[in-house]
């Protein structure tokens, strides 16, 4: 079963308007939710985990336990923010990483 | 800050020959993956490694894959009998909890 969904594979925002990409996961134990982020032909990197609750290059994500997702945001997105971006899931045993959505940033 | 290493980062070789692509996890990281991203394409899984064995595999983890961390600091991917559909970036991961931290990959060309 799919644990995780992204269902958008491709999004295009124009530079300077709100994005918001969507995870949505299925596990009936208390997860651990990230989103990690693909540059151009560069290595998955770590973005954001929701225990820090922290914002990263303006992006932030809450975990919405009722509605079991996970959704990235950034109010005004730049250029540089183009990228492959996977929502991954940790049960405390395996991780599970959804089809990430290509984000294209239109200037 | 440690970072998962990959060596090489660019290995071509013809249809049929065996490649083993290496790995150096970060040192204290007890769990250690494979995925493979065909070019343009997704991330996908190929094999998760925990206690010198597979604790999980995808269907595309045949026979023709294997896995081995043949000392305390390497963990290598290894394809018996390339096909150019294996032609792909591989990249190694690493954890101890979570999360998992990703090496820069290796991009296979089989020609």
């Amino acid at each position: 079963a799919q644990r995780v969904t992204q269902p958008e594979k491709l999004l295009s925002v124009f530079k300077g308007a709100p994005v918001e990409l969507k995870c949505n996961y299925s596990y009936s134990g208390s997860p651990e939710l990230f989103w990690y982020v693909q540059y151009s032909r560069q290595r998955l990197q770590l973005l954001l985990r929701h225990i820090s609750r922290e914002s990263i290059k303006g992006f932030t994500a809450d975990l919405n336990k009722g509605e079991t997702s996970f959704h990235l945001k950034k109010p005004f997105a730049q250029e540089e923010d183009s990228a492959m971006y996977y929502c991954a899931l940790y049960t405390g045993n395996q991780f599970y990483f959804g089809t990430g959505t290509s984000l294209t940033v239109i200037p | 800050e440690p970072e998962v290493t990959q060596t090489p980062s660019h290995q071509v070789t013809q249809m049929g020959q065996e490649v083993i692509l290496r790995c150096v996890p970060i040192s204290n990281h007890l769990y250690f993956y494979w995925y493979r991203q065909i070019l343009g394409q997704k991330v996908e899984f190929l094999v998760s490694f925990y206690n010198n064995e597979i604790s999980e595999k995808s269907e595309i983890f045949d026979d023709q894959f294997s896995v081995e961390r043949p000392d305390g600091s390497n963990f290598t991917l290894k394809i018996r009998s390339t096909k150019l559909e294996d032609s792909a970036m591989y990249f190694c991961a690493s954890r101890e909890g979570a999360p998992q931290y990703f090496g820069p990959g290796t991009r296979l060309t089989v020609t």
